[in-house]
């Protein structure tokens, strides 16, 4: 099942945060959240563990929740670069198929 | 240089045509998959693959088809039975549970 991805979009001027949310009604093995610029490719930015642990890229961090099956991405101080849109990918099955959720778009201004 | 290589870049089809989306890997992945991409949509999976000569539908596998002959290739078929194929094609590999890397997407048009 697809997990659910909040807010839809969000605009921001440069050097503000934004928190992005990704919540699942499944018992989640890993989540994966990507980037995509507009036309390309979505690129890999980490991979959170069930274990509760934190990573960061850069000054994009995130956290997993496992008892809430939820995963947020933390965009801080967010720089033009940050724009694009956000997809979260969740394992849950045995063999590691990833679900993509709708994905949150994130406009960046200068 | 390890990658994911995706072409065409562009392809246009005719009505009543398949066309033969490519996509080799030289990352040494057993996994491979096929996404669909629609405007302002997110990633839908059409097939995917875990081994050579092994391959599993998707979410979306009507009017599509793969093949895995080899470890390095797995190409996608859009067949005729697809009646709205216009979308931006990404495929992408994993070892296992690890992260799926992407290939650069090809995008198929319509004539």
């Amino acid at each position: 099942q697809q997990p659910v991805q909040s807010p839809q979009a969000v605009i921001l001027r440069e050097g503000e945060d934004a928190v992005i949310n990704c919540s699942s009604s499944k018992a989640l093995y890993s989540v994966h959240w990507y980037r995509q610029k507009h036309g390309e490719a979505p690129v890999f930015l980490m991979i959170l563990l069930k274990g509760g642990e934190q990573k960061g890229h850069e000054k994009i961090s995130a956290s997993f929740n496992e008892k809430k099956q939820q995963s947020s991405l933390y965009l801080t101080a967010s720089q033009l670069s940050y724009s694009g849109t956000y997809f979260c990918g969740t394992v849950a099955d045995s063999w590691g198929k990833l679900q993509f959720g709708a994905g949150t778009q994130v406009v960046v201004t200068p | 240089d390890g990658g994911i290589t995706q072409s065409p870049k562009y392809l246009f089809r005719k009505e009543g045509q398949n066309v033969t989306l490519s996509c080799e890997q030289n990352l040494n992945h057993d996994a491979m998959y096929w996404y669909r991409q629609d405007p302002g949509q997110g990633l839908r999976l059409i097939y995917y693959s875990q081994i050579v000569n092994d391959f599993q539908k998707g979410d979306i596998a009507e009017g599509y088809s793969v093949s895995r002959e080899k470890k390095e290739s797995f190409p996608l078929t859009v067949t005729s039975a697809q009646k709205n194929p216009t979308a931006f094609y990404l495929c992408a590999s994993s070892i296992g549970f690890e992260t799926q890397y992407f290939g650069p997407g090809t995008r198929l048009l319509v004539l």
